[in-house]
C-alpha cells in the first residue's frame, strides 16, 4: 500500500524568506507524485508533478520540488514566499498499480508573516 | 473555461437523514474521482468513474454510501441514514482520460456536509 507523511502541520515563515516542506511517501517502485495547494474556499489546485526523468521539476507559482529516491521524499521549495502563498499544501502518490486513485498526506498548513 | 462544480456548496442534515452531493466535471472529461476530507486530514478516495461505470469503489467507507454518473458526466454522491461521523468536505475531482493517476485531477471547491 502507498502513504504519504507530511511530518509538519504548521510552518510560518516571513514573507520574503525561503520555503520548504517536507513530503515522504511509501512505496515499492517508482512512485507518481504530486504538490497541490487548497487555499480556503478554493478546490485543490495541482502545483507540479513528477513521473520520470529529471528529478528537479519546476511548477507554477515559482515553486519547485525534487524527487530523492534513497530518502522516499519530495521536499516543495519555494526560493521566495509571497504573502498569497499562505495556504494548506498536500503532497500527494499515485502509481499504476493503484488504479486512478490517489494518496494524500495530511497537509501543512503554512502562514506568513508580514 | 469552467471548472469542476459542486453543489450544494454547504448541506446541514439531521443524523438518519439521507443527502444527495451533486458534482459537474470539466466538460469532456470522462474520469471521475470523489474524495472525503476530514477536519485537519488529507483527502481520501472514495470512488473512481470511468464513463458512467464506476471502475474503483473501494473507497467507499461502508454500504451507506453510493454513487452515480447515469449519462457519463454529472455525478451524485448518496448517503444513507448519515452519522455524525460523515461529517467532511466531499470533494470531486475530473480528468480527461483514465490514464492511471499519471492524469492530472482538477478538483472542485467541495461541498461541505455538517450532520448535527
Amino acid at each position: 500500500a502507498q502513504s504519504v507523511t507530511q511530518p509538519d502541520i504548521h510552518i510560518t515563515v516571513s514573507e520574503g524568506a525561503s520555503l520548504e516542506l517536507r513530503c515522504n511517501y511509501s512505496y515499492g517502485a517508482t512512485p507518481y507524485l504530486f504538490w497541490y495547494v487548497q487555499s480556503p474556499g478554493q478546490g485543490l489546485q495541482l502545483l507540479l508533478k513528477y513521473f520520470s526523468g529529471d528529478t528537479l521539476v519546476q511548477g507554477i507559482k515559482g515553486f519547485e520540488a525534487e524527487f530523492k529516491r534513497s530518502q522516499s521524499s519530495f521536499n516543495l521549495r519555494k526560493p521566495s514566499v509571497h504573502w498569497s502563498d499562505a495556504a494548506e499544501y498536500f503532497c500527494a502518490v499515485g502509481n499504476n498499480n493503484a488504479g486512478n486513485m490517489l494518496t494524500f498526506g495530511g497537509g501543512t498548513r503554512l502562514m506568513v508573516k508580514p | 473555461g469552467a471548472g469542476v462544480s459542486q453543489t450544494p456548496s454547504n448541506k446541514v442534515t439531521e443524523k438518519g437523514k439521507y443527502v444527495e452531493l451533486r458534482c459537474d466535471p470539466i466538460s469532456g472529461h470522462t474520469a471521475l474521482y470523489w474524495y472525503r476530507q476530514s477536519l485537519g486530514q488529507g483527502p481520501e478516495f472514495l470512488i473512481y468513474f470511468q464513463g458512467t461505470g464506476a471502475a474503483d469503489d473501494s473507497g467507499l467507507p461502508n454500504d451507506r454510501f453510493f454513487a452515480v454518473r447515469p449519462e457519463g458526466s454529472v455525478s451524485t454522491l448518496k448517503i444513507q441514514r448519515t452519522e455524525r461521523g460523515d461529517s467532511a468536505v466531499y470533494l470531486c475531482a475530473s480528468s480527461l482520460t483514465s490514464g492511471g493517476s499519471r492524469e492530472t485531477q482538477y478538483f472542485g471547491p467541495g461541498t461541505r456536509l455538517l450532520v448535527l
